[in-house]
């Protein structure tokens, strides 16, 4: 079965600091990825999203991920977060069949101090 | 344009009881598709509806049924809750055709005690 692995449950930054958060997936065809946030007291959103093409993707608010098909990995990453950027942010990956189940990471939960 | 809604916001109930949850898509969108997120967890994948009919179905039990109407909108039903049924109910809706973007609205909190 399909199941994605976030390993930073909790990562605390300073602003201005660079982020990385791991992702990797079991599933040996060909899969769509996500990154979706979820601010506090607000509802899931997506970041950004992989279905092909170039792997480096750019999402919303300056955030990217890199599709590394070898690794099964699609790590995001901003150059420098905002105190704003204080968020759960969960990856998510289906298959490309055409059906849409997405198979959730546990999260990770960001605090960005001022 | 209302993305996603949902209804009730918040519930409480008591075990043994049964409860519906309500979602109304996005406008456009066709296919409706619910979540659990336990505390401290991902969203966890437990139907999906489109044409009125169940087209997928995650490791939830038989007590977790669903309906969708023509209008598209859709209910998620559960009989004789557990402790363990509490939780964030997320739906999410999507265009079948195309993008496998999906969009979340903001969930239903259960508690059962």
């Amino acid at each position: 079965a399909q199941s994605v692995s976030q390993h930073n449950h909790h990562v605390i930054l300073s602003e201005a600091a660079s982020l990385e958060l791991g992702c990797n997936y079991s599933y040996g065809g060909t899969v769509n990825l996500f990154w979706y946030v979820q601010y506090p007291g607000q509802h899931l959103q997506l970041l950004l999203k992989y279905f092909s093409g170039d792997p480096l993707v750019k999402g919303i608010k300056g955030f990217e991920a890199e599709f590394i098909k070898s690794k099964f990995s699609f790590n995001l990453r901003k150059p420098s977060v905002q105190w704003s950027d204080t968020a759960e942010y969960f990856c998510a990956v289906n298959k490309n069949t055409g059906f849409q189940k997405l198979v959730f990471g546990t999260g990770t939960r960001l605090l960005v101090s001022p | 344009d209302a993305g996603v809604t949902q209804s009730p916001t918040h519930l409480i109930k008591t075990r043994g009881q049964q409860v519906t949850l309500r979602c109304s898509p996005k406008s456009g969108h066709d296919t409706v598709s619910w979540y659990q997120q336990a505390l401290g967890q991902g969203p966890q994948f437990i139907f999906q509806y489109y044409e009125e009919e169940e087209r997928q179905r995650g490791n939830f039990p038989d007590r977790f049924s669903g309906h969708q109407f023509p209008n598209y909108s859709s209910e998620l039903n559960v009989n004789a809750l557990l402790l363990g049924d509490s939780a964030l109910y997320l739906c999410a809706s999507s265009p079948l055709a195309g993008s496998d973007e999906q969009y979340f609205g903001p969930g239903t909190r259960l508690t059962v005690t």
